[in-house]
């Protein structure tokens, strides 16, 4: 498996609230993706980055907003975390330039808004 | 943008026969469809892809179809086992990953 870790696994917090999701990659690929996957939707794309400080939106970005500062980390943040908003949250990662192909993706975070 | 629809939602075979998947896209500039399998509790992984300059690709009981003018493509799976059980997805792309669009998902099962 590629060298992708998200943290934290599982979380639970309340309407309102913020939440960080974080995304750590051992494999200095330059690409980086955040996901959502929900029933009946298959995998959203969020945000993604293209290398340190270039990020940009993808197809479901209203409510969240990213951040890249170092090759490895690619942090994803829930200003003010809202019910539409639970689901299972993928990173993934990819090397190489735009059209090469394989995405690998962490294990995944379940988020849960109360 | 790029739109892609995946049928059946759920897919039912007895193990040894084969399973086949179908998805739809709408931009004609779509070129790059890769199919990912998720286990359950799981990560997606990719299985297998093709691009728009090839037909057919196959990898041992796992094969892929292509057809630019109807704008659809297919997974075949053949001598299906139990191990093949999990969620298929399909994607399509004009440009890369930062422009993958994935279907919806089939739940295959496959019944010893």
């Amino acid at each position: 498996d590629a060298g992708i870790t998200q943290s934290p696994r599982h979380k639970v917090t309340e309407t309102g609230t913020p939440v960080t999701l974080r995304c750590h990659q051992t494999e200095n690929h330059r690409y980086m993706y955040w996901y959502r996957q929900d029933p009946g939707h298959g995998l959203r794309l969020i945000h993604y980055s293209y290398g340190v400080k270039d990020t940009d939106k993808g197809e479901v970005s209203d409510g969240y907003s990213v951040s890249r500062s170092k090759t490895e980390d690619f942090l994803l943040t829930l200003e003010s975390a809202t019910s539409s908003q639970t689901s299972v949250y993928f990173c993934a990662i990819s090397g190489g330039g735009p059209g090469t192909g394989e995405l690998f993706f962490g294990e995944g975070s379940r988020l849960t808004v109360l | 943008g790029e739109n892609v629809e995946q049928h059946p939602s759920t897919l039912s075979v007895q193990e040894g026969d084969s399973a086949v998947i179908k998805c739809t896209y709408s931009d004609s500039a779509s070129n790059y469809f890769p199919w990912y399998k998720q286990e359950l509790g799981k990560r997606p992984q990719l299985i297998i892809d093709i691009r728009s300059n090839v037909g057919e690709k196959k990898d041992q009981r796992i094969a892929v179809t292509l057809n630019k003018t109807a704008k659809h493509f297919s997974l075949h799976i053949t001598e299906t086992q139990p191990e093949d059980s999990a969620v298929y997805f399909c994607a399509a792309s004009p440009s890369g990953n930062e422009k993958l669009t994935f279907g919806t998902g089939t739940r295959l099962t496959i019944i010893p």
